[in-house]
């Protein structure tokens, strides 16, 4: 299975907004309602942000949002704050009842 | 409060067999509709799903690793591990366990992560 694609990196100023995007195909993120996201900080372990695409668990922000449309999913993060600045990564259900990731994207807030 | 703790040796031998336990706390491996999966990240890289085993003990691995991996639990000690088989540098990892509500799909609770280095 191949990885979810992800921009290496993506970059905003405190209170803009910025979208990752996350691609697959028709056999992951498009066939599926099961796309989930996570913030890392280094040396830290992953946190779940999103899940079922837009869905977020109880504690976070809702400057965190999600959408997809095809075979792409979005994160979107509102009025950007310093302590978004991290990696992001997508991870989706795929068609053979496997999950796969995607690369990342690390996020600078300037 | 849900807590997972993976636990192994730290360094393995390359061809030899890496294994990893992980402890649930909080939860039951025997109830529930939860898998209880394995994920990993190379220093400076993504995460890369490994597999999981659900509540039935029914497993499903990833494609790229399957003919090496196999993951197994024990209900009376509320264990699930990882064992990796004819390991290379390539393995070398900070190696997760992770649960995932069927109902949600998403990978809730994250243990902290042990690295394993594969060195002669």
């Amino acid at each position: 299975q191949s990885a979810l694609t992800q921009p290496a990196s993506v970059s905003g100023s405190p209170g803009q907004s910025i979208t990752i995007s996350c691609t697959g195909t028709t056999s992951d993120v498009g066939g599926f309602n099961y796309v989930s996201w996570y913030q890392q900080y280094p040396g830290r372990v992953p946190r779940l942000l999103i899940y079922e695409v837009s869905k977020r668990p109880s504690g976070i922000s809702d400057r965190f949002s999600g959408s997809k449309s095809g075979n792409t999913a979005s994160l979107t993060i509102s009025d950007l704050q310093t302590e978004d600045e991290a990696d992001y990564y997508c991870s989706s259900y795929t068609s053979s009842s496997t999950w796969v990731f995607g690369g990342g994207t690390k996020l600078t807030v300037l | 409060q849900v807590q997972l703790q993976e636990s192994g040796p730290g360094l393995v031998r390359p061809s030899q067999t890496l294994s990893l336990t992980c402890t649930v706390s909080g939860a039951s491996l025997s109830t529930g509709s939860y898998y209880w999966t394995w994920i990993r990240q190379p220093a400076g890289k993504g995460l890369e799903w490994i597999g999981r085993i659900y509540t039935s003990g029914s497993t499903y691995y990833n494609p790229s690793l399957k003919s090496r991996v196999t993951i197994s639990k024990d209900t009376s000690k509320n264990q699930f591990s990882l064992k990796l088989t004819s390991v290379t540098a390539a393995d070398t990892a900070v190696y997760y366990c992770a649960r995932l509500p069927v109902s949600d799909a998403a990978f809730d609770y994250w243990g902290q992560g042990t690295l394993v280095a594969v060195s002669s």
